[in-house]
């Protein structure tokens, strides 16, 4: 099956440090990632669409300047939150699926952040 | 607004005992459906993906799609405790779409 990895699995880091997570389809390429959001109990939001070798799109209320998103190629997307807050705590995953697939997402490991 | 609509649960059951997870949603321009595992603290994992109306069994695992209702469900047969975890539902609406997952359900299967 495709593989999807994702690094660092946590971080932790101080209000208003950047922190910088990276999501690498390992045996596919993938066109598009997507990233996810999810506060402790609640459901994976979806936080924007990254598309390689073009700006992402982002869901309402997700602020664009403070999630950098970046897809350089088509095996590597990464996620830069900048200036975290401790409200930015947060476990985030990445996720791709094969450009001719059936949609199944496949999910990197998460991120988990925690900004003191 | 496209809304996934699961009861969050705890859903308990005996070990041996069918759970039963349920699961509806808006859009009716949805090609499939996915249920997702989640163990607390990891990702999601792919448990059944489903296209058509009906029935599709894997192992002891039975999804179950009616469009017409804008319904699906899972049903876990001899349900154990390693099946304890939040189940997560999410259509599918083509090329290049993210998924859009409900609440989840939370299963909790007692030995």
């Amino acid at each position: 099956g495709a593989v999807v990895s994702q690094h660092p699995s946590r971080v932790i880091c101080k209000s208003g440090t950047s922190v910088k997570i990276e999501c690498r389809s390992l045996d596919f390429q993938a066109t598009t990632m997507f990233w996810y959001r999810q506060f402790p109990k609640q459901s994976l939001m979806l936080m924007a669409t990254s598309n390689e070798g073009s700006k992402a799109t982002y869901e309402q209320g997700v602020e664009k300047d403070k999630f950098l998103i970046n897809h350089a190629s088509l095996t590597l997307s990464t996620l830069t939150v900048t200036s975290a807050h401790p409200e930015d705590s947060s476990f985030y995953i990445c996720s791709a699926n094969l450009d001719r697939g059936t949609g199944e997402l496949f999910f990197g490991e998460g991120s988990r952040l925690t900004v003191l | 607004q496209k809304e996934v609509e699961q009861n969050s649960g705890p859903l308990s059951v005996p070990e041996g005992a069918i759970a039963s997870l349920n699961c509806t949603y808006s859009d009716r321009g949805s090609q499939s459906f996915f249920w997702y595992r989640q163990y607390s603290g990891k990702s999601p994992e792919l448990i059944m993906s489903i296209y058509s109306n009906g029935d599709k069994e894997d192992g002891r695992f039975t999804a179950q799609l009616n469009k017409a209702s804008q319904y699906v469900s899972l049903l876990i047969r001899d349900s154990q405790p390693s099946d304890s975890a939040t189940y997560l539902c999410a259509p599918y609406e083509g090329a290049g779409t993210a998924l859009i997952f409900g609440k989840g359900t939370t299963l909790s299967v007692s030995s």
